[in-house]
Order: structure tokens, then C-alpha cells, then sequence
């Protein structure tokens, strides 16, 4: 299994307040994502990072916020959480040396997040 | 755009029975990567199988094998000789080239249930 860890793993917090999520990993890959996943949208990307100081925007990246300052960490904040971004959070990686479209991207575990 | 579709939101199998699950694809990049993923309800996601566009033979792991028509832009999954253990939801998952992220585009999933 591909060494990624996701903290933490469920979190409650109130709306309004300052949320961060951490991905770990130590397969050393150059690719970190981050995906939320909701009852009738499967997975959808937030941001994602092709290297350390460099991300992109995903497809529902508006009310968050990411950061990669070490090849094996990359956080997702969500600087004043609403409700609207109660979902199950995954990190994934995967490593693009051959630039290959075959290389599986390896999911954490998911974070369960509740914002009341 | 690119996208996923999956039309078939639940569906039920006999044990050791075969099923496919339906999956169709739209894009216009002629290179990418086609994904299929299990999610149990412990919600971890595991990798299943994986068809590239220019592969000419469909894609076949164990149980499972991925009946790609390319022109007609589907990539099902056939599980053949069903378990019980095989009862989850199932998502594929089209991954884009590198040069725009290397992200994966999931359908909405497919659950299965197999009954003894």
C-alpha cells in the first residue's frame, strides 16, 4: 500500500472558523491532490500540487486554500468553514517521471469533516 | 470539457453471476487514461484497472476486465464470477495528461450489491 496518511481523521468544528487538513506522504511522488466527495458527484478535485511552492486550482477550489512547503506534506485550509463544505476529504499522489496517463493515483485514507 | 458518466446509480447481482457496470467518456484529448475504483463501505478507495487510449487490448486484472470501445466511448467493467465481498460503489475515473494536471474526473459511481 502506497505510505499516505490523512489528519485527522474526522474532525466537528462551527461555521465560521478556520479548518486545516494534512496529507503525508512517504512515497517521496510529486503529485498531491486533494478531492472532496459527495453523495451524487463522486470525487471532485479542490486543488492539487506538481511539486513543492507549486499548486493549481481544481474545479471547486472557491473557500479553499492549499500549501506544499515539503515534498511530503500538503495542507488544505479552509479558511472560515460553511456548511456547504461538509463532506469526506481525500488526498491522493501519484508520481509522474514516465508521464505516463497509466500511473494510479494512491488515495488516503479520507477525512470526515462536519461543520455545524 | 471532459466528463464521466455513469447511468446506472445501484444495481444487483447474484453471487457468482457476472455484472457490468456502465461507464462512457467524453473527451477530446487523444491521450488519457481511464480508471476504475472500489470504494467498500469502510470508504477507503482501492485501484482496480486501468485502460490507456491507445491501448489496444482491454484492460484485464484478476476478476475484473475493462471492455473499452473506443469509438464508441464507453469503458465498462465486467466483474466476472461475483463475491459478496465485491458489494460497493464503484467509480471510473478518466485521468487527464500531465501538462493539465494529470487529475482524475470521477463519475457519480455505481453501487453494487451482490446477494447470496
Amino acid at each position: 500500500d502506497a505510505g499516505i496518511t490523512q489528519s485527522p481523521r474526522h474532525k466537528v468544528t462551527e461555521t465560521g472558523t478556520p479548518v486545516t487538513l494534512r496529507c503525508h506522504q512517504t512515497e517521496n511522488h510529486r503529485y498531491m491532490y486533494w478531492y472532496r466527495q459527495d453523495p451524487g458527484h463522486g470525487l471532485r478535485l479542490i486543488h492539487y500540487s506538481y511539486g513543492v511552492k507549486d499548486t493549481d486550482k481544481g474545479e471547486v477550489s472557491d473557500g479553499y486554500s492549499v500549501s506544499r512547503s515539503k515534498t511530503e506534506d500538503f495542507l488544505l485550509t479552509l479558511e472560515s468553514a460553511t456548511s456547504s463544505q461538509t463532506s469526506v476529504y481525500f488526498c491522493a499522489i501519484s508520481e509522474s517521471q514516465r508521464d505516463s496517463l497509466g500511473e494510479t493515483q494512491y488515495f488516503g485514507p479520507g477525512t470526515r469533516l462536519l461543520v455545524l | 470539457a471532459q466528463k464521466i458518466t455513469q447511468t446506472q446509480p445501484g444495481m444487483f447481482v447474484q453471487e457468482k453471476e457476472a455484472v457490468t457496470l456502465d461507464c462512457t467518456y467524453d473527451t477530446s484529448d487523444p491521450s488519457y487514461g481511464l480508471f476504475w475504483y472500489k470504494q467498500p463501505s469502510s470508504g477507503e478507495m482501492i485501484f482496480l484497472i486501468y485502460q490507456g487510449s491507445y491501448d489496444q487490448q482491454n484492460a484485464t486484472e484478476g476478476r475484473y476486465s475493462l471492455n473499452f470501445q473506443k469509438a464508441r466511448k464507453s469503458a465498462n467493467l465486467v466483474i466476472s464470477a461475483s463475491q459478496l465481498g465485491d458489494s460497493a460503489m464503484y467509480f471510473c475515473a478518466m485521468r487527464v495528461p500531465y501538462n493539465q494536471g494529470g487529475k482524475l474526473i470521477f463519475g457519480q459511481g455505481t453501487e453494487l450489491s451482490v446477494k447470496p
